[in-house]
Parts: C-alpha cells; structure tokens; sequence
C-alpha cells in the first residue's frame, strides 16, 4: 500500500527565513504528488501538483517543490516566509488517475516567528 | 461562488446516536470524496463517489454509508455513533481524476460523548 511521511510534526521560522518541508512516499510507480495547506478552521487548499515532466514545480503563494525520484521525496520549499504562511501543510499521493483518492501524510505544523 | 458546502459545522451526539453529514457542491463535478481528519493522522479516506449513483470504500469506511442520489449532493451517515468516530469530517469533489486538484468544504467537528 502506498503511503505518505512527513516526518516533522512541528517547524518554527522567522519570518523572512527560507523553509523546507519534507515529504517522503513509498510507492512502486512514480504517484501523483501533492501539497496542501490548511488554514486554522479552513478546509484544505491545493499548493502545487507533480505529474510528470519537471521536477521542479511552481505553486501559488510562492512555494515550490522538487520531485526527487531516487530519494522518493517530494520536498516542499520558500525562499522567503510571511507570517500568513503559519498553517498545517500536508503532502499526498494518489494512483495515476484516483484523483479522488489521496493518501495524506500526517501533516507539519508551521509556525512563523515574528 | 459556494463550492463545497457542509452542514452542520459542528455536531455533539451521544453513543448510539444516527445523524447525517451533509455535502453540497456547485461546481457540477462527478468525483466526491469524505475524510476524517484526526491529530496526528491526518487525513483518511472514508467513502468516496465516481457520480450519481456509484459509491465506493475507501481506507475506513466502518460505520458509515454514503448515497449518491445527484451530482450535488454526497451525505454521509453514521449509523450508530461511537466515541471513535469523534473527528473533523471533510467533503472533496474534484472534476477530474486526473487534475488531482480537491476542492474541500470547511469540515464538520463532531464529537461523541
């Protein structure tokens, strides 16, 4: 079964610092990849998407991730924080075509220091 | 522009207990999905549909039913609450299995006494 690690629950920042958040998946084909943000008492919003092709993948917001397929990671990125950037992010895999179907990792809390 | 609606937001019940979550979207599309979300867990699939009429199981899907009558509509019952099920209850559509891209309602915080 396929399967999603973010193996850091917490991470602090100050704003203006770079971030990078890792994301690990075990799977025998290359998944679909993802990053969601969730917002305190929001539902979750689509950062950016790895399908194919470039590895390197721009999101909304700023943030990038970059698909590593010998290291099955799919680690996500900023250069520069912002304090709005405090939230839950969340990687997932899914099946090529079960779009609907995501397997979440457990999620990294990110606080950003002023 | 409403895109997924769930009601009610939050939600107390007792052990035994039956209610239905509900999910609306506006958005005409085909695929919903319903998560809980736990600390620590992140997010499980528990049911999921392809369209009007076509459900299927996801990861832990004991304990719940889901129907799908229309487009719009993806309600989510618990037959018989249990302490277990105390959670945050998310509802996704997507219009395509291949965008990858879910669009999610605000959730519902049901607790279980």
């Amino acid at each position: 079964a396929q399967s999603v690690t973010q193996p850091d629950i917490h991470i602090t920042v100050s704003e203006g610092a770079s971030l990078e958040l890792r994301c690990n998946y075990s799977y025998g084909a290359t998944p679909y990849l993802f990053w969601y943000v969730q917002s305190p008492g929001q539902g979750l919003q689509l950062l950016l998407k790895y399908f194919s092709g470039d590895t390197l993948v721009q999101g909304i917001k700023g943030f990038e991730a970059e698909f590593k397929r010998s290291q099955s990671s799919f680690n996500l990125r900023k250069p520069s924080v912002h304090w709005s950037d405090a939230a839950e992010y969340f990687c997932a895999v899914a099946l090529t075509g079960g779009g609907n179907k995501l397997t979440f990792g457990t999620g990294t809390q990110l606080k950003v220091e002023l | 522009n409403a895109g997924v609606t769930q009601t009610p937001k939050f939600q107390v019940l007792k052990t035994g207990q039956s209610m239905t979550l509900q999910c609306a979207q506006d958005m005409n599309h085909e695929y919903m999905s319903w998560y809980r979300q736990d600390p620590g867990m992140g997010l499980r699939l528990i049911h999921y549909s392809v369209g009007a009429g076509i459900t299927d199981q996801g990861e832990v899907p004991n304990g719940y039913n889901v129907s799908r009558s229309t487009t719009e509509d993806f309600p989510l019952r618990l037959l018989s609450a249990a302490p277990s099920q105390t959670s945050v209850y998310f509802c996704a559509s997507t219009a395509s299995l291949n965008t990858g891209e879910l669009f999610f309602g605000e959730g519902s915080r049901l607790t279980v006494l």
